[in-house]
């Protein structure tokens, strides 16, 4: 059974800083990874997908990459802004695409 | 692109009420969608997949009299919560997907209180 997990689980930083979610995950055998942002009380909205032959996918300030031998993949943030708020959520699809196991997300408050 | 709309936004009700939550695809036809629940600081959990014109398939442990999914065309799916009890108190999300393997659209997602 895939299980996702996601460190830290909260991270407050001044503003300005980059920084570092992580994500890790038990079974490699995964098709894509993919990274969103929740709003308090909102659904999801997507910000990377990176397929499982690739190895990174930028967007923006935004930046993630896949390591699929390790399970493991990283969402760097440059020069976080107070709207950068939120909760993000890490969710890989299974070997057939179709269904997301989600890690429990990192809450990030980034302080003007 | 790729907009899911869901409907209610909130709903408070008594317990015992049966509430209905819509799931929109408003700009592409959906061949599968996808019914989520959340509870307070977790994550997403997947409930069950429902495929247009045929029966839903249940994750384990998600019982399928009391959460009644219908997907009766490409741009609508249904979740019913049946007779429901204050433990069922949660946030819903639905998503959606064209044919193929997709990323999935997500909605708004529903708050559900029951009193």
């Amino acid at each position: 059974k895939q299980e996702v997990t996601q460190i830290p689980a909260a991270l407050s930083v001044p503003e300005g800083e980059n920084l570092v979610l992580n994500c890790s995950f038990t079974d490699s055998a995964i098709y894509n990874l993919q990274w969103f942002r929740q709003d308090p009380g909102k659904g999801l909205t997507s910000l990377l997908l990176i397929q499982s032959s690739q190895r990174e996918q930028t967007s923006g300030r935004l930046n993630a990459s896949l390591d699929k031998s390790s399970g493991r993949s990283t969402l760097y943030i440059a020069a976080s802004q107070p709207g950068d708020s939120a909760t993000y959520l890490c969710a890989v699809n299974a070997w057939d695409g179709n269904k997301l196991v989600f890690g429990a997300g990192t809450i990030l408050r980034v302080k003007s | 692109g790729a907009v899911v709309s869901q409907h209610p936004s909130w709903v408070i009700c008594k317990s015992g009420t049966s509430v209905k939550i819509e799931c929109r695809s408003l700009d592409f036809q959906a061949t599968t969608m996808f019914w989520y629940r959340q509870f307070p600081k977790q994550s997403l959990m997947l409930m069950a997949t429902s495929n247009e014109g045929s029966k839903a398939t249940y994750e384990q442990g998600v019982e399928k009299d009391k959460f009644l999914i219908n997907h009766a065309s490409l741009t609508l799916s249904t979740l019913t919560v049946t007779s429901a009890h204050p433990e069922d108190s949660s946030f819903y999300i639905c998503s959606a997907r064209p044919g193929g393997v997709q990323p999935q659209h997500f909605g708004d997602g529903t708050r559900l209180s029951i009193l």
